[in-house]
């Protein structure tokens, strides 16, 4: 299994950023997925997550401004950021759970670096 | 303010065990998994549901539960152990991932 996220990059406060995650040897839309991200020197920190059925669920420092979706024809997952803020900088990961329940997070990516500063 | 404690940091001597310790009362009820990560490197799963180890994970990592409280166990630790730990449940409550603070275990 493969997970390839991309999409980070330096973006100014306010602004919108979309993260991709291609999947390998997985299948998304058979898999609860979750987006977890790390600001410099920090923890671990849950973003969001995305049920096999559609159901989603944001940490309450996101909900609002970003909004998980799947591309079921490219096995992609993506996270839409909009009105970025300077401490939603960090790296982030696409994940995916061991079973069809929101438990362990077995599969994770390299992370992809979204940094927000003027 | 995290609801899953874990000490910031310890160290441990090779070939000692090292006990890593997660607090809070949601672990009485749920589930709990571990990651293990390296410097510069991205999280692995180390052990889930309280004490499944993953394809790949040293029998020398063990876990446990116990009321509140969650303990990821390595023994006759080497140095390729140092890393960051972290302890994670999910919340149904609140359906939210939590993450424990971390611990960052030194080999000496």
């Amino acid at each position: 299994v493969q997970l390839v996220e991309t999409g980070g990059g330096l973006v100014q406060p306010g602004g919108s950023l979309r993260l991709s995650c291609a999947a390998s040897d997985l299948t998304v839309n058979n898999n609860f997925m979750a987006w977890v991200r790390q600001a410099p020197g920090r923890g671990l920190d849950w973003v969001s997550l995305i049920y096999t059925g559609g159901t989603t669920y944001y940490a309450d420092s996101v909900k609002g401004r970003f909004t998980i979706t799947r591309d079921d024809s490219k096995n992609v997952l993506h996270l839409q950021m909009h009105d970025l803020r300077v401490d939603d900088t960090a790296v982030y990961y696409c994940a995916s759970f061991i079973t069809n329940s929101p438990d362990g997070l077995d599969y994770w990516g390299q992370g992809t670096l979204v940094t927000v500063s003027t | 303010s995290n609801v899953l404690t874990q000490p910031p940091s310890m160290s441990v001597a090779p070939g000692k065990t090292a006990s890593i310790t997660c607090g809070g009362d949601k672990i009485e009820f749920n589930p709990v998994h571990w990651y293990q990560q390296k410097s510069g490197q991205a999280p692995v799963m180390v052990m889930y549901y309280n004490n499944d180890r993953p394809r790949g994970i040293p029998e020398r990592f063990s876990g446990s539960k116990s009321g509140t409280t969650a303990t990821l166990t390595i023994s006759r630790v080497e140095g390729g152990d140092e890393a960051d730990y972290y302890c994670q449940i999910w919340d149904e409550d609140t359906a939210h991932v939590l993450f424990g603070g971390g611990t960052k275990l030194t080999v000496l």
